[in-house]
């Protein structure tokens, strides 16, 4: 059964880089046609799509975090990874990595399966 | 990017049915999914395409879409679903975006 786990530092100071690993067990990356995406959900907020990273390498992240997010893919560990650079206090989250799955012929895109989540506090 | 609205609460007495809206632009080309998020824990997908449950959710739930709307209803509610729902999509830019949540609350 697929199983995800994020890791990461829980405190991050303003400025640096937020990074994260998402640990992916029972199914290889590398021999899947799945794409892993990344959302996020301040304290006591709704949640906030990321970054998707397409099993043929592609990325797409959302406007307002484009010019900040960096997502890959590492199948010698069999995980994804997400750096969030120059982060601010906005940045603090719970950060979740989830199995994108896009049905492009269906026109259904959805999030089948979610990691537990990481909480990440930005503060100096 | 396209915004998806939901209603920000609603309240339903147990074991009657309850419908929970998104509405959007995007919603006219493209399926919603729907997600269900207990206090403390990660979001579970409910609803995905054109009404179709992952193993495991109940058949209480159930999906329909109409134009720019789209709507989650949960036929004779248990306390178990008392929780935060989202909707989410993608638009034509290619940004999947999440509703603003919708807080059910079983009396």
């Amino acid at each position: 059964q697929l199983q995800l786990q994020e890791s990461g530092p829980g405190l991050v100071k303003p400025s640096e880089t937020l990074s994260l690993t998402c640990a992916v067990s029972g199914d290889s990356i590398s021999s899947s046609t799945s794409s892993w995406g990344w959302i996020r959900q301040p304290p006591g907020k709704g949640l906030e799509w990321i970054g998707t990273i397409y099993y043929s390498g592609g990325t797409y992240y959302t406007p307002s975090l484009k010019s900040r997010v960096t997502t890959s893919v590492d199948t010698s560990k069999n995980q994804v990874s997400l750096k969030v650079r120059s982060v601010t206090a906005a940045d603090t989250a719970v950060y979740y990595c989830a199995r994108h799955v896009w049905d492009v012929l269906g026109f259904s895109y959805y999030f089948d399966l979610w990691g537990q989540g990481t909480l990440v506090t930005v503060s100096s | 990017s396209s915004e998806l609205t939901q209603d920000p609460a609603v309240s339903v007495a147990l074991g009657q049915t309850v419908r929970i809206t998104c509405q959007g632009d995007s919603l006219r080309v493209y399926y919603a999914s729907w997600y269900q998020q207990k206090p403390g824990q990660a979001p579970i997908l409910v609803i995905y395409g054109k009404n179709n449950r992952p193993s495991g959710i109940p058949d209480r739930f159930s999906g329909s879409n109409s134009g720019n709307t789209t709507s989650l209803t949960i036929a004779g509610t248990q306390a178990e679903d008392e929780a935060d729902y989202y909707c989410n999509s993608r638009d034509s830019s290619g940004n999947h975006v999440f509703g603003s949540g919708t807080k059910v609350t079983v009396l």
